[in-house]
């Protein structure tokens, strides 16, 4: 079964400049999920999907982070513009149903440095 | 707002002993989640142990166990017989059945001496 995929692994930009970030789930796994992972922290999550509809963006930062869900399946994560703050890692991770007692299948993340 | 605590920003670990990591967490729900997770240098994130907090009974996972004191709210991994495999980031997570959304503590980074 392959794995939670997400490109690119790494990325660099100049601070003002926008980004975007890719993730395929594991084929089936009905819900997503978008984590911030700042160096030092543990993952916060961002957005969560079921299907191609939100549940809970409640700690995304909406003036300059949009994702979307096309088709409930991939899904991409856009910063613009981007700050120094957000140099983090992005975590993608999946799981079969929005539920507690679905585990959450991690991707290897996508490091992002804000110069 | 639901915290997770994790006192112990490293720990080490003999290869063959054991050794606990340790979580507490802050909540006013009686109906939840916790979880360990762990997060190897540069590889995906793994869950490694779940406990359901209506259950009294400590979840086990090979040599992987928790110390669930809901009263406490404390929630303690073990892992028996350390391997140089186990070294890596730990996080502690915790998710109230109502929101799906977790809350994760700050880690433990464990190495593993051989």
């Amino acid at each position: 079964e392959a794995g939670v995929a997400q490109s690119p692994r790494y990325k660099i930009i100049e601070k003002r400049q926008s980004v975007a970030f890719w993730c395929n789930p594991i084929s089936g796994h009905a819900t997503l999920y978008w984590y911030q992972q700042i160096l030092g922290q543990g993952p916060k999550l961002l957005i969560q999907f079921q299907n191609n509809g939100v549940v809970d963006d409640s700690q995304l930062p909406k003036d300059r982070f949009s994702a979307e869900r096309l088709k409930g399946v991939d899904s991409t994560l856009k910063i613009q513009p981007a700050k120094l703050e957000d140099s983090a890692v992005y975590l993608c991770a999946s799981s079969l149903q929005h539920s507690s007692y679905n585990e959450q299948f991690f991707g290897p993340g996508t490091r992002l440095t804000v110069l | 707002a639901q915290t997770v605590t994790q006192s112990q920003p490293e720990m080490s670990v003999q290869e063959a002993e054991t050794v606990t990591l340790s979580c507490t967490y802050d909540t006013s729900e009686s109906d939840y989640y916790l979880f360990w997770y762990k997060q190897p240098p540069s590889r995906q994130m793994i869950l490694v142990i779940r406990q359901e907090a209506y259950k009294q009974q400590n979840a086990t996972e090979n040599r992987f166990s928790v110390n669930f004191q809901k009263a406490a709210k404390s929630f303690s991994l073990k892992i028996s017989d350390s391997q140089l495999g186990d070294a890596a980031m730990y996080f502690c997570a915790y998710e109230w059945g109502g929101s799906y959304i977790p809350t994760f503590g700050r880690g433990t980074s464990l190495i593993v001496h051989p």
